[in-house]
C-alpha cells in the first residue's frame, strides 16, 4: 500500500518562503510529483523528481531523498495567488497510478 | 495547449439514478484515469485504463462503477445506482506513456447526489 504524509496547513507572509514536507512509504518508487490545487479546481502540475536532489523551476523548487522517503516543495517570494492546496503524489512501482497525499493548505497573508 | 476536457461540469442526480461522466483525454495519450475528491478530502484513485482495458482499480471502484472508451476519443465513467456518498468531484486524467510523465487533469465534474 501507499502511505503519503504531509502537514495539513501552513501559513506564511507575502514575500516569504515556505517549505512543505512530504514523507512517503510506498510499494516501490518511480517518481514523486507536486501538484497545486485551488479550491474547486483540478490539480495542476508543479514539479517532478525521480532522482535525489533539487529541481528548481522559477519560484518553486522540489527536493527528493529516496533513501529517506522524503521530499519537500519550496515556495519562494510568496504571492497571494499561491494560497492553495499543495499535493504530494507518488508513482509506486508496478502500478501505473499516482497516489496522493491529503494535501497541505497554504495560506498567504499580506 | 492540449487539455483534458470533462463534461458536464456539474451534475445533480437523485439517489439510485445512473450517471455517466464524460472525458476527452489528450489525443495521443495512452493511459487514462478517474480520480475522485470528496469535499475537503484527498484525491483518491478510482481506476486506470490502458489498451482498452482496466489495468488497475481501487476498492472504491465496485460493481456500481464501470468505464468505457467507446469511440477512441471519449472515456466515460458510469455509476449505475448513485448513493449519497458518491457526491464528489470526479477528475479524469491522462498521461502520454511511462512513469516519468506528468498526469494532466481535466477540470472535473462536480457530482451531487440528492
Amino acid at each position: 500500500g501507499q502511505n503519503i504524509d504531509q502537514p495539513t496547513e501552513m501559513t506564511a507572509t507575502e514575500g516569504a518562503i515556505v517549505q512543505i514536507n512530504c514523507t512517503y512509504q510506498t510499494s516501490g518508487f518511480n517518481g514523486l510529483f507536486w501538484y497545486q490545487q485551488h479550491a474547486g479546481e483540478a490539480p495542476t502540475f508543479l514539479s517532478y523528481n525521480v532522482l535525489d536532489g533539487l529541481e528548481e523551476k522559477g519560484r518553486f523548487s522540489s527536493f527528493l531523498s529516496r533513501s529517506k522517503g522524503y521530499s519537500y516543495l519550496l515556495l519562494k517570494e510568496l504571492q497571494m495567488k499561491d494560497s492553495a492546496s499543495y499535493l504530494c503524489a507518488v508513482w509506486g512501482s508496478n502500478d501505473y497510478k499516482l497516489s496522493f497525499g491529503a494535501g497541505t493548505t497554504v495560506t498567504v497573508r499580506a | 495547449e492540449p487539455e483534458v476536457t470533462q463534461t458536464p461540469s456539474h451534475q445533480v442526480t437523485q439517489m439510485g439514478q445512473e450517471v455517466i461522466l464524460r472525458c476527452v483525454p489528450i489525443s495521443n495519450h495512452l493511459y487514462f484515469y478517474w480520480y475522485r475528491q470528496i469535499l475537503g478530502q484527498k484525491v483518491e484513485f478510482l481506476v486506470s485504463f490502458y489498451n482498452n482495458e482496466i489495468s488497475e482499480k481501487s476498492e472504491i471502484f465496485d460493481d456500481q462503477f464501470s468505464v468505457e472508451r467507446p469511440d477512441g476519443s471519449n472515456f466515460t465513467l458510469k455509476i449505475r445506482s448513485t448513493k449519497l456518498e458518491d457526491s464528489a468531484m470526479y477528475f479524469c486524467a491522462s498521461i502520454l506513456e511511462g512513469l516519468d510523465t506528468e498526469a494532466f487533469f481535466g477540470q472535473g465534474t462536480r457530482l451531487t447526489v440528492v
